[in-house]
């Protein structure tokens, strides 16, 4: 079975602009976490989507937001890029209500 | 409020020895604990879980973990080290109650030498 996907695997970006990402859970996964790690330090939580909706929510800005489509897929969206959105962006998922997440390999946004 | 530490940036260990890479917690009632390992520009992937029972939980490539609530810690050992162990471990805390946000801690290298 495949594993959780995401792309793309590296993006640059300037200042300002703004980004989708994607990820697609492992089949019959129904829920899709959203993390970003800066270099040096430990994954930080953006979001949580369960069946569409959101669950979680992390001490992120609002130019952060996320959607998760029937296929249980999802995209974050980034506006307005700032030189500090750079990281590693890591999805994961996992089954409902079943608390152990899987994760892809990442996207890694640079923006300059 | 949930929060994760693991006091140790680095942990050196001879291979063959055995290993602990430390982690406390905070968390508002009962919580679900979690090891995870990352290898250089790889995802994070899934070593062991504690959420209930036994106190002692074994998980993937001879790894285990100690839940001890009155310390609020969860340790993560080896008996016997490998240098292919030498990767970056993330201890996660989530609450069983009032939403999913999942906890990382900082992480701490662990290095085993030959």
């Amino acid at each position: 079975d495949a594993g959780v996907t995401q792309s793309p695997t590296h993006l640059i970006k300037t200042r300002g602009q703004q980004v989708t990402l994607r990820c697609s859970p492992i089949s019959g996964h129904k829920s899709v976490s959203w993390y970003q790690q800066v270099l040096g330090q430990g994954p930080q939580f953006i979001f949580q989507y369960y069946e569409k909706e959101e669950r979680g929510r992390g001490n992120f800005p609002d130019r952060f937001s996320a959607r998760q489509f029937p296929n249980y897929s999802s995209e974050l969206n980034v506006n307005a890029l700032l030189l500090g959105d750079s990281a590693l962006y890591l999805c994961a998922s996992s089954l409902a209500g079943e608390e152990t997440q899987y994760f892809g390999p990442g996207t890694r946004l640079l923006v300059l | 409020a949930q929060s994760v530490a693991q006091p140790e940036d680095q942990v050196n260990v001879a291979e063959g020895n055995p290993l602990t890479v430390k982690c406390t917690y905070s968390v508002s009632g009962n919580p679900y604990l979690f090891w995870y390992v990352q290898y250089p520009n790889r995802g994070l992937q899934f070593l062991l879980k504690y959420i209930t029972g036994d106190n002692l939980v074994k998980g993937s490539y001879g790894f285990e973990a100690e839940f001890n609530k009155s310390q609020t810690s969860f340790h993560l050992k080896k008996p016997s080290a490998l240098v292919s162990d030498s990767a970056l471990y993330f201890c996660a805390v989530r609450a069983n109650t009032g939403g999913f946000k999942t906890i990382f801690g900082a992480g701490t290298r662990l290095f085993v030498k030959a």
